[in-house]
């Protein structure tokens, strides 16, 4: 069973571009959820996806947006980059669309904008 | 007002010390989570709660979902505990499509000394 991954690890990009990040769920789970975290600060939920379709959304502007695959497997697109986007993105996956089971979480994204 | 609250902020223990950490909420829920941060990022899941009790090993998590509260005790402390302890609450879920949310609390930053 494999756990939770994402890529790349690390990423700095220019204010103003675009970035994709990249989850693989655990084996067996249908439901992804990423969070922001940045420096100094707990995380913050941004949205879930559950058999393909958002699930919520937090508080996050629409050039935040996401994508699930039949595998499950998830992207974070955010267009426009600004410098706060700057942090720690970590995506979990569980079972049940968020009502059943824990979430596991994979190692994050740390993305830098200059 | 934080919709997840948790005390003490910051907690500094002897080895071997019990240690309570607190966590109380304002809004409904569907389950309550915590989860463990170490220094580097990664997030462990540690118990999902929506009513009664769980251990696992040396922790114990307790809900109280009248009073809108919720501990977590750690006995026989250890150094290796030392870490960012986070409450998170969870609304919606499957069956109410859209509506999932997933809100953090503060953080308890946890300090075991030998």
């Amino acid at each position: 069973e494999t756990g939770v991954t994402q890529s790349p690890t690390h990423l700095i990009k220019t204010r103003g571009q675009q970035v994709t990040l990249r989850c693989s769920s655990q084996s067996g789970h249908n439901t992804v959820s990423w969070y922001q975290q940045a420096l100094g600060q707990g995380p913050q939920f941004i949205f879930q996806y559950y058999r393909e379709e958002e699930n919520g959304r937090g508080n996050f502007p629409p050039r935040f947006s996401g994508l699930q695959f039949p595998n499950y497997s998830s992207e974070l697109n955010v267009n426009a980059l600004e410098l706060d986007d700057s942090a720690l993105y970590l995506c979990a996956s569980s079972l049940g669309g968020g009502r059943f089971g824990e979430q596991y979480f994979g190692p994050g994204t740390r993305l830098t904008v200059t | 007002k934080n919709e997840v609250e948790q005390s003490p902020q910051n907690l500094t223990a002897q080895e071997g010390e019990f240690i309570t950490i607190n966590c109380s909420y304002s809004v409904g829920i569907s389950a309550l989570h915590w989860l463990q941060q170490h220094p580097g990022g990664g997030i462990v899941s540690l118990f999902m709660l929506s009513s009664g009790k769980k251990k696992h090993g040396r922790l114990i998590a307790t809900i109280n979902i009248q009073e809108k509260h919720s501990s977590l005790h750690i006995t026989a402390s250890h150094p290796r505990d030392s870490a960012v302890y986070i409450c998170a609450v969870t609304q919606g879920g499957t069956g109410t499509s859209g509506t999932y949310k997933y809100i953090f609390g503060t953080g308890t930053r946890l300090k075991v000394l030998a």
